[in-house]
């Protein structure tokens, strides 16, 4: 069975850079039609798609968080990463990796991590 | 503000049809775009509930329906059980902005 964890600190400070790891157990991240990606939730802005990657390095970000977004894939590891750079307060959410199938946009998210909260402060 | 326009609630008691509304335009669900529902019961991690607007994926129950419709879909619920009682969210994607996906801001389900 697909199981995602992720992990990564608790607490950034302001205008460093956000660094989470999702590590999958169950299957491999270099599995064709499947798609990693992270969403992150808060209580103001609810549910926000940042971005997801496939085995073959395509990325696909949130244009809101582009510019500041990196997610990467270590096959090596079997497990993929969020980089967010300059974080601000509203950067502050609960974060969940996700499981996409091919095609994502009919299959949508359907293996979820259990959420590992972010606060940003100075 | 969403571009997926939920309602903030809904309720109904057990055993009654609940449906849940998601609204959206032509830059979204009215282009085209497949429409997903997620469940999420507090303090867990939201669910796939329905894909391709009308798919269940395995182990969830038959009560779960989904539709879609011109800029809009729907979920509906029926035989309303305890364990429904949860936030919904509708999800699809968006081509203003240079492309997106988007959620709903979710419906609580009370179950009176």
């Amino acid at each position: 069975q697909l199981q995602l964890q992720e992990s990564g600190p608790g607490l950034v400070k302001t205008s460093e850079t956000l660094s989470l790891t999702c590590a999958v157990s169950g299957a491999s991240v270099s599995r064709k039609n499947n798609y990693w990606g992270w969403v992150r939730q808060t209580p103001g802005r609810g549910l926000e798609w940042i971005g997801h990657i496939y085995v073959s390095g395509s990325t696909y970000s949130n244009p809101s968080l582009e510019s500041r977004v990196t997610i990467s894939l270590d096959t090596s590891r079997n497990h993929f990463s969020l980089r967010l750079t300059s974080v601000t307060a509203a950067d502050t959410a609960l974060y969940y990796c996700v499981r996409l199938l091919d095609p994502p946009d009919q299959n949508g998210m359907d293996v979820w991590g259990q959420g590992t909260a972010v606060t940003v402060s100075s | 503000q969403s571009v997926l326009t939920q309602p903030p609630s809904v309720s109904g008691a057990p055993g009654q049809r609940v449906t849940i509304s998601c609204t959206g335009s032509n830059s979204n669900i009215g282009a085209g775009y497949d429409v997903l529902w997620y469940q999420q019961v507090p303090g867990t991690a939201p669910r796939l509930l329905i894909f391709a607007n009308t798919n269940r994926p395995s182990g969830v129950p038959d009560r779960f329906s989904g539709s879609k419709s011109a800029t809009s879909a729907s979920l509906a619920i029926t035989g309303l059980q305890a364990e429904d009682e949860a936030d919904y969210y509708c999800q699809s994607f968006d081509t203003n902005l240079s492309g997106s996906w988007v959620f709903g801001a979710g419906t609580k389900v009370t179950v009176l």
